[in-house]
């Protein structure tokens, strides 16, 4: 089976503007979550989907968003892009419903340079 | 509230002996705890989990991880490192205070050094 994808691998983006990102979970895999990676705040959750519902939502600010389609696939955007937001943006697919004992596998990530 | 700690930031070890990466956590129910590892400019790769069962869990490339819940720690361990083992190590914890969710928090990650 392939992987986790996701595209861009990397992206510069200016402060103000806004961002899209994608994932595409490993066939099968029904839930997906992100994590944003810097090397001062670690591994953060952002956000979490199954079936095209939030399942669950991380701290961060309004201006990060995500979706999820109905081949599973997901997307997040962040707005109004601030310098802070440069960081390793991870995608996580699981297959399981419940969630809790099913390891999560992760794509390479996209990073996201904000100048 | 759950949370996960990794006491050292680095880990040197000689190749050819054995390596310990050190986790302990505090979640309110039961642990579901995770491992996982990550080389430069790439995802994290899933090793190990433990769910329930034997303290003792067998996983990828040889690691290994000894859970020990009076101590509240899980332990990630090679018996023989390879100087390829040279990475970021992480140790989660699933969310039990949300149901139903995979969100896993995350230690601050160690640095494995691994020198021929």
């Amino acid at each position: 089976k392939a992987g986790v994808t996701q595209t861009p691998r990397y992206l510069i983006k200016t402060r103000g503007q806004q961002v899209t990102l994608s994932c595409s979970p490993i066939s099968g895999h029904r839930s997906v979550s992100w994590y944003q990676q810097t090397p001062g705040q670690g591994l953060q959750f952002l956000f979490e989907y199954f079936s095209e519902t939030q399942r669950n939502k991380g701290n961060f600010p309004g201006r990060f968003s995500g979706r999820q389609f109905s081949n599973s696939r997901s997307e997040m955007n962040v707005s109004t892009l601030e310098l802070g937001d440069s960081a390793l943006y991870l995608c996580a697919s699981s297959s399981g419903a419940g969630g809790y004992s099913y390891e999560q596998y992760f794509g390479p990530g996209t990073r996201l340079t904000v100048t | 509230a759950q949370s996960v700690a990794q006491p050292e930031d680095q880990v040197n070890v000689a190749e050819g002996n054995p390596l310990t990466v050190k986790c302990t956590y505090s979640v309110s129910g039961n642990p579901y705890l995770f491992w996982y590892v990550q080389y430069p400019n790439r995802g994290l790769q899933f090793l190990l989990k433990y769910i329930t069962g034997d303290n003792l869990v067998k996983g990828s490339y040889g690691f290994e991880a000894e859970f020990n819940k009076s101590q509240t720690s899980f332990h990630l361990k090679k018996p023989s490192a390879l100087v390829s083992d040279s990475a970021l190590y992480f140790c989660a914890v699933r969310d039990g205070g949300s149901s139903n969710t995979g969100k896993l928090i995350f230690g601050q990650g160690t640095t494995l050094q691994v020198k021929p």
